[in-house]
């Protein structure tokens, strides 16, 4: 079964411009959240989508918004870029079951904002 | 979810065993404890997770006392590809929520 895409890997943005990345579940999974990696803040949740719904958001401001497809692959958007979003964005997708927190991420993509 | 304190860094020989103790004062009734582990440049990778007593899979083992206020990761015979950052996480799955907090991990580093 293949594991978590995301897509672009790496990408280069300017200050003040947007960027949407892509991430496509393990089939089957219906939980698709997002999480920003920074080496001063760690691994911080950004929000997470099920059934096309998001169903919690983390303490982001506005700029960071996503959205969930009926087949489960989600999109992030960031607004307005600024230097501060250069980072980590992980993509983790999930069995939704009830008792357990196993997720299963993907590579990443690596953000850098100048 | 419930706060987590372990330490920020361990050093290990190849082949010893690896002990990670993560406290979690204000676990509450319906929490799971799970660690994550984590290589540089990749997503973090479910290890194990546990509710009481001793959980043990292929890769590791988790114990937890009676009171749950702690818990345990042990690593068997380590080698340096076990070099990585560990998470320790609580929360209720059962909530219907992947909001998972991680804190800043211990950073393990397997020495030859």
């Amino acid at each position: 079964k293949a594991g978590v895409t995301q897509t672009p890997r790496y990408l280069i943005k300017t200050r003040g411009q947007q960027v949407t990345l892509s991430c496509s579940p393990i089939s089957g999974h219906r939980s698709v959240s997002w999480y920003q990696q920074t080496p001063g803040q760690g691994l911080q949740f950004l929000f997470e989508y099920f059934s096309e719904t998001q169903r919690n958001k983390g303490n982001f401001p506005g700029r960071f918004s996503g959205r969930q497809f009926s087949n489960s692959r989600s999109e992030m958007n960031v607004s307005t870029l600024e230097l501060g979003d250069s980072a980590l964005y992980l993509c983790a997708s999930s069995l939704v079951t009830g008792v357990s927190y196993e997720q299963y991420f993907g590579p990443g993509t690596r953000l850098t904002v100048t | 979810l419930a706060k987590t304190t372990q330490p920020i860094s361990m050093d290990s020989y190849e082949g010893q065993e690896v002990n990670i103790t993560c406290s979690h004062n204000n676990i509450a009734t319906n929490d799971y404890i799970t660690w994550y582990q984590q290589f540089p440049s990749q997503g973090p990778r479910f290890i194990i997770q546990g509710y009481k007593t001793k959980v043990t899979n292929e890769v590791a083992s988790l114990f937890i006392p009676a009171d749950r206020k702690s818990s345990t990761l042990s690593l068997p015979r380590v080698s340096l590809s076990d070099t990585a950052v560990y998470y320790c996480l609580v929360g209720d799955p059962g909530a219907g929520s992947y909001q998972l907090t991680f804190g800043k991990g211990t950073k393990l580093s397997v020495i030859p």
